[in-house]
């Protein structure tokens, strides 16, 4: 099993759609949590870090919850320009500096 | 502010031959990261340098290796090329230290291709 995973989808949606992804992790002394995305031939850009309480940037907002070990990541008002795929991240308690990443869940926002 | 930059954008070598990537952090930061996308396996994470020292490394055999320079830049060697290392190689940064919270950003990568 992997240490993190996630819905490879692809999550077909119309624009203006809400639409959530959920990414699982198993190591439960997993420290913090991050969300990036990653248009195709392209670098993974940080769209968030995700907290305890939970965030919200404008239409993005993810939560985390450590009792289930996921983190969500929920889209609202889909555009076009947000169809890319969306990686998970996770970095263990002790400090490695390493992310491990999910395989990411592709959405594709269609007109 | 200039992002983390990466060079060459595409190296061609044969196998058994050695390559070098470079990456120059965002200003500030003291932490670099390589990691190796290869098509279907999603990021590895590959080595770690904070302050001219490496400080983890991922599962990789030893001839991948690298360095971080007093400026902070940093070099990913890999020797003996294979055709499985054919990938993009990603480079991010962060502010130093041993936060675990500390946000990486990555570069534009380096896409190797070995024949």
């Amino acid at each position: 099993r992997k240490e993190v995973e996630q819905d490879p989808g692809p999550f077909n949606v119309p624009e203006g759609a809400t639409v959530a992804f959920n990414c699982t992790y198993s190591n439960s002394a997993s420290q913090s949590f991050f969300w990036y995305r990653q248009d195709c031939r392209k670098e993974p850009k940080l769209l968030m870090s995700v907290y305890s309480s939970g965030n919200e940037d404008g239409r993005f907002t993810a939560q985390l919850n450590r009792a289930s070990q996921y983190i969500s990541l929920l889209i609202r008002d889909s555009k076009l320009s947000d169809s890319a795929t969306y990686l998970c991240a996770v970095k263990r308690a002790s400090n490695t500096g390493k992310l491990i990443f999910g395989q990411g869940t592709t959405l594709q926002v269609k007109p | 502010e200039a992002g983390v930059t990466q060079s060459p954008t595409h190296l061609i070598k044969t196998r058994g031959q050695q390559a070098t990537l470079r990456c120059s952090p965002i200003s500030g930061h003291t932490s670099v990261y390589w990691y190796q996308q290869a098509l279907g396996l999603g990021l590895q994470f590959l080595l770690w340098y904070d302050e001219g020292e490496e400080r983890n490394r991922g599962n990789f055999p030893p001839r991948f290796s690298g360095r971080q320079f007093p400026n902070y830049s940093s070099e990913l060697n890999v020797n003996a090329l294979e055709l499985e290392d054919s990938a993009l190689y990603l480079c991010a940064s962060s502010l130093g230290g041993l936060a675990g919270s500390n946000e990486q950003f990555f570069g534009p990568g380096t896409r190797l291709t070995v024949l």
